[in-house]
């Protein structure tokens, strides 16, 4: 079945420590890819995306993201996470051609940093 | 620049009844997106809206309408409610309907069906 699969439902980290969220999707064809995350309290907001190109995107506050095809793979990373990074993450990917702007995202991750 | 607002925050409803949520999209946006969050689950997609026409739809039933107004806002209705429809509802807007243009959310709505 097509899907978007965060394995990490909750990550709990401290304060410099490194973080790799991961996620595959399952869906054929072209894919884009994103990164939303949303703080408690706040909306969705967008993170980072990858349409083309350098398979490793940027983002904000820190946060880069890698496309690996082979492994239907856009894992984010960010080498020393603060408190403020505690949020719900959510990848999602939509699918060129027929289905438009649908996005279709994983079930979350929560992140926990400890000061 | 606003960006994309929706009314109200919260609702209660009670099992059969009938709902009408708003969005108005981000300035300059023409499209926009209704998707559904239950608790401990990603946002679903509902249908998207562009130029005032239904694009596409997922996996919901008929009781799930919506409409979109020239201004580019929108209406989501819901109706004959199910407990099982209690989710936050999210709106998000694009500038135009292909994948890669980014959707913008909005902060949501509650609804909670009793």
């Amino acid at each position: 079945a097509q899907s978007v699969s965060q394995h990490n439902h909750h990550v709990i980290l401290s304060e410099a420590a490194s973080l790799e969220l991961g996620c595959n999707y399952s869906y054929g064809g072209t894919v884009n890819l994103f990164w939303y995350v949303q703080y408690p309290g706040q909306h969705l907001q967008l993170l980072l995306k990858y349409f083309s190109g350098d398979p490793l995107v940027k983002g904000i506050k820190g946060f880069e993201a890698e496309f690996i095809k082979s492994k239907f793979s856009f894992n984010l990373r960010k080498p020393s996470v603060q408190w403020s990074d505690t949020a719900e993450y959510f990848c999602a990917v939509s699918v060129r051609g027929s289905t438009l702007g649908r996005l279709y995202f994983g079930r979350g991750t929560q992140l926990t940093v400890w000061p | 620049d606003a960006g994309v607002t929706q009314s109200p925050t919260h609702l209660i409803k009670t099992r059969g009844q009938q709902v009408t949520l708003r969005c108005s999209p981000k300035s300059g946006h023409d499209t926009v997106s209704w998707y559904q969050q239950a608790l401990g689950q990603g946002p679903q997609f509902i249908f998207q809206y562009y130029e005032e026409e239904e694009r596409q739809r997922g996996n919901f039933p008929d009781r799930f309408s919506g409409h979109q107004f020239p201004n580019y806002s929108s209406e989501l209705n819901v109706n004959a409610l199910l407990l099982g429809d209690s989710a936050l509802y999210l709106c998000a807007s694009s500038l135009g309907e292909q994948s890669t243009d980014t959707q913008y959310f909005g902060p949501g709505t509650r609804l909670t069906v009793l």
